[in-house]
């Protein structure tokens, strides 16, 4: 059973770097892909992206200039930095593994989450 | 970005109705749609994908249709854990999107 848990701070100054960690327990990184989203009052449930275990990547557009998404297998780690976070970054962030489901074709589901951890930015 | 509107926004229910709920995605994603259910201070959880398939584990209760833009989520009849907020997502190409969300609230 594939269980997932973020960790980081809960509170984040404005203009600095916004950092989470997810350990993932009980199953392999291999083949899946792990991605963040976020869900704020205001944006609802956000993609942020997510990184292969491999190594590759892909980010939301809309923060692809603040964000990077790295894995580390033998920690059983994958990490979220957000840099120049603003109030907008307050959120509730969920670590969730990506898997594809299918028969003939493939569909890509968030099947596993996180519990979820509050981040307020805040001076 | 594919923008997904759920309607509606919420809804009142009781135990043992047949409620649906619709998502309609801004251009054709064929069937790359999932539903999930989120409850307060919980992550979501994944009901259905590629439209129409449950994910193991979840009641028979909940089903999915559609297709290209338009499509809906249906509980045959609602249980005292089901009243929850569920959302579509798009998995058609990255950014995934999300709609707004329907709360299902107790009548």
């Amino acid at each position: 059973q594939v269980q997932l848990e973020e960790s980081g701070p809960g509170l984040v100054k404005p203009s600095e770097t916004l950092s989470l960690t997810c350990t993932v327990s009980g199953g392999s990184f291999s083949p899946h892909y792990w991605s963040w989203i976020r869900q704020s009052p205001g944006k609802g449930l956000e993609y942020i992206g997510y990184v292969s275990h491999s190594g590759s990547s892909d980010y939301n557009p809309s923060l692809r200039s603040r964000v990077t998404i790295s894995i580390d297998t033998a920690k059983n780690q994958f990490s979220l930095r957000l840099s120049s976070v603003t109030a907008a970054d307050t959120a509730a962030y969920y670590c969730a593994r990506v898997i594809w489901l299918g028969e003939v074709i493939y569909y890509y589901v968030l099947d596993v989450w996180g519990q979820g951890t509050t981040v307020i930015v805040s001076s | 970005d594919i923008q997904m509107t759920q309607s509606p926004s919420s809804l009142s229910a009781s135990v043992g109705d047949r409620v649906t709920i619709t998502c309609r995605a801004s251009q054709s994603i064929n069937r790359y749609l999932n539903w999930y259910q989120q409850k307060p201070g919980k992550a979501p959880k994944l009901l259905i994908y590629a439209a129409s398939s449950l994910q193991s584990g979840v009641p028979s209760r909940f089903s999915g249709s559609g297709s290209g833009t338009d499509f809906a989520l249906t509980i045959s009849s609602l249980q005292p854990e089901d009243f929850a907020t569920y959302y579509c997502q798009d998995s058609y190409i990255t950014p995934w999107t999300f709609g707004q969300g329907t709360t299902v609230e107790v009548k």
